[in-house]
């Protein structure tokens, strides 16, 4: 099993500009999650999702939109890039759709807003 | 206050000492997490518990549910224990989500 991947690993960007950051896992897990993680603070909660068709918000959303298609995939969008909006991006995944389990995570993105 | 709150914030130590990081939370939780996050960047789970204590190698990770306290104890630290550990709950009252504390940062030196 190749785990939680996540694509690209470094992206640099103009602010404005729209990208999507990629996330798969393999493991048949029904739940996914986006975090980012920022210099003096913990991992915040971008969206997740439950299981193929649904998600959530979580504690930072704005900016950000997700989609769940397949289970196995789920991509974060950024609409219109903000300097704010850089950060290091972590996705993860576990088999059950609730926190009440062990977490995956894939190797992050480092974004760059300028 | 954060709701999650990790002790200390950084640490050092020589190889082979017992390293002791503790972990408090201020909410109902269903399950605490330990993880371990290297240079690198990957994070790593290391425990998810709800009661008493879990041993894995030179890791140890107890938690007392009445005074809502975790601590992640290294015996015989070595150079590679290097790391930012991080503490991480599941909620009672919302399992959809976990609530990190901000980690600690150990360096362990030869």
């Amino acid at each position: 099993n190749a785990g939680v991947t996540q694509t690209p690993k470094f992206q640099v960007l103009k602010t404005g500009q729209s990208m999507t950051l990629q996330c798969a896992q393999d493991m048949n897990h029904e739940y996914m999650s986006w975090y980012r993680q920022d210099p003096g603070m913990g991992l915040r909660l971008i969206h997740y999702s439950v299981g193929a068709g649904i998600t959530d918000q979580g504690e930072v959303p704005n900016g950000y939109n997700v989609s769940r298609s397949t289970t196995e995939d789920f991509p974060l969008r950024l609409l219109s890039a903000a300097p704010s909006q850089t950060s290091v991006y972590f996705c993860a995944s576990s088999y059950n759709p609730t926190s009440y389990n062990e977490q995956f995570f894939g190797p992050g993105t480092r974004l760059t807003v300028l | 206050k954060n709701e999650v709150e990790q002790s200390p914030q950084n640490l050092t130590a020589q190889e082979g000492e017992f390293i002791t990081i503790n972990c408090s939370y201020s909410v109902g939780i269903s399950a605490l997490h330990w993880l371990q996050q290297h240079p690198g960047g990957g994070i790593v789970s290391l425990f998810m518990l709800s009661s008493g204590k879990k041993k894995h190698g030179r890791l140890i990770a107890t938690i007392n549910i009445q005074e809502k306290h975790s601590s992640l104890h290294i015996t015989a630290s070595h150079p590679r224990d290097s790391a930012v550990y991080i503490c991480a709950v599941s909620a009672a009252h919302n399992t959809d989500k976990l609530i990190f504390g901000t980690g600690t940062r150990l360096q362990v030196f030869p």
